[in-house]
C-alpha cells in the first residue's frame, strides 16, 4: 500500500459525459502528479501540482482539467468524453517538487467509456 | 519532445540467469526512474537516478545511469520468478515533464 488513494476503483460512462477522479497524496507529500495508461499510447504524464500550484503540464487534452484544493488532494476532470479515454488514470504523489524523490502511484481509475 | 526507447519490449528468462534491460533517450536529463508493473496493479517505484554514474541496487537489481551515452540499465542477477513483471523506465525533462518508455514484459521461467 503505498499511501496514496484514488476513487472510484472503476467508472463506466457513455461518449460526452464528464466525470471526476479523486486523488489523496500521501500524508506529508505536497506534490500531485496525473498520468494516464492505456494499450495505444501507453505512460503518459499529464499533469502537476505542487501546494496547491500547477507545475508542470504534459500531453494533457484540452478536455481535461485539474486541480489541487488546499487541503492536498487533487481532482481530474474529464468532459466530453471520447471512446479513446478510456485508459487507467494514475494520481502519483512525491515530497518534493522537481522529481528528485520516489513518486509513489495509487491504485488507480479505470475508465470506460462506451 | 523527449523520446525514450527501451528494450527489449519481451524477456524470457530462465531462473538463476542473469539479463539486462536497456533505456535510451533522446535529450539531455538528468532523472531516470525505473518502476515496476505486476499485472493488472499500479506501479512501484524501483530506482531514482540523479546522477551521471549514479548506481544504486536492491536485491537482484541494480541500475545505472550514464547521462552522457544518454543510457539507463537495469541488470537482473540469477533471476528469481517473482521477479516476473513489467518495467518502466522514465525520464525527466528540465520543465519537469516525464516520459515514459514502453516497458518490458519480464517473465522468468523455473
Amino acid at each position: 500500500d503505498s499511501g496514496v488513494t484514488q476513487t472510484p476503483k472503476h467508472l463506466i460512462t457513455a461518449t460526452g459525459q464528464r466525470v471526476t477522479l479523486r486523488c489523496s497524496p500521501r500524508s506529508g507529500d505536497l506534490s500531485v502528479y496525473w498520468y494516464q495508461q492505456s494499450l495505444d499510447q501507453g505512460l503518459q504524464f499529464l499533469i502537476q501540482y505542487y501546494n496547491g500550484e500547477e507545475r508542470a503540464k504534459g500531453n494533457i487534452l484540452e478536455r481535461f482539467s485539474a486541480q489541487q484544493f488546499p487541503d492536498l488532494h487533487s481532482e481530474l476532470n474529464l468532459s466530453s468524453l471520447e471512446l479513446g479515454d478510456s485508459a487507467l488514470y494514475f494520481c502519483a504523489s512525491s515530497v518534493d517538487i522537481g522529481g528528485s524523490y520516489e513518486q509513489y502511484f495509487g491504485p488507480g481509475t479505470r475508465l470506460t467509456v462506451t | 519532445e523527449l523520446k525514450v526507447e527501451q528494450n527489449p519490449l519481451f524477456l524470457s528468462m530462465q531462473e538463476g540467469k542473469n539479463y539486462t534491460i536497456y533505456c535510451n533517450y533522446s535529450t539531455t536529463s538528468d532523472r531516470l526512474y525505473w518502476y515496476r508493473q505486476d499485472p493488472g496493479k499500479s506501479l512501484e517505484s524501483l530506482f531514482v537516478l540523479l546522477s551521471n554514474g549514479a548506481v544504486k541496487q536492491e536485491g537482484r537489481l541494480m541500475a545505472s545511469l550514464d547521462t552522457k551515452a544518454r543510457l539507463s540499465t537495469l541488470h537482473i542477477t540469477a533471476a528469481v520468478h517473482d521477479l516476473s513483471a513489467t518495467y518502466f523506465c522514465a525520464v525527466g525533462d528540465t520543465g519537469n515533464q516525464f516520459y515514459f518508455g514502453t516497458g518490458t514484459s519480464l517473465t522468468v521461467i523455473p
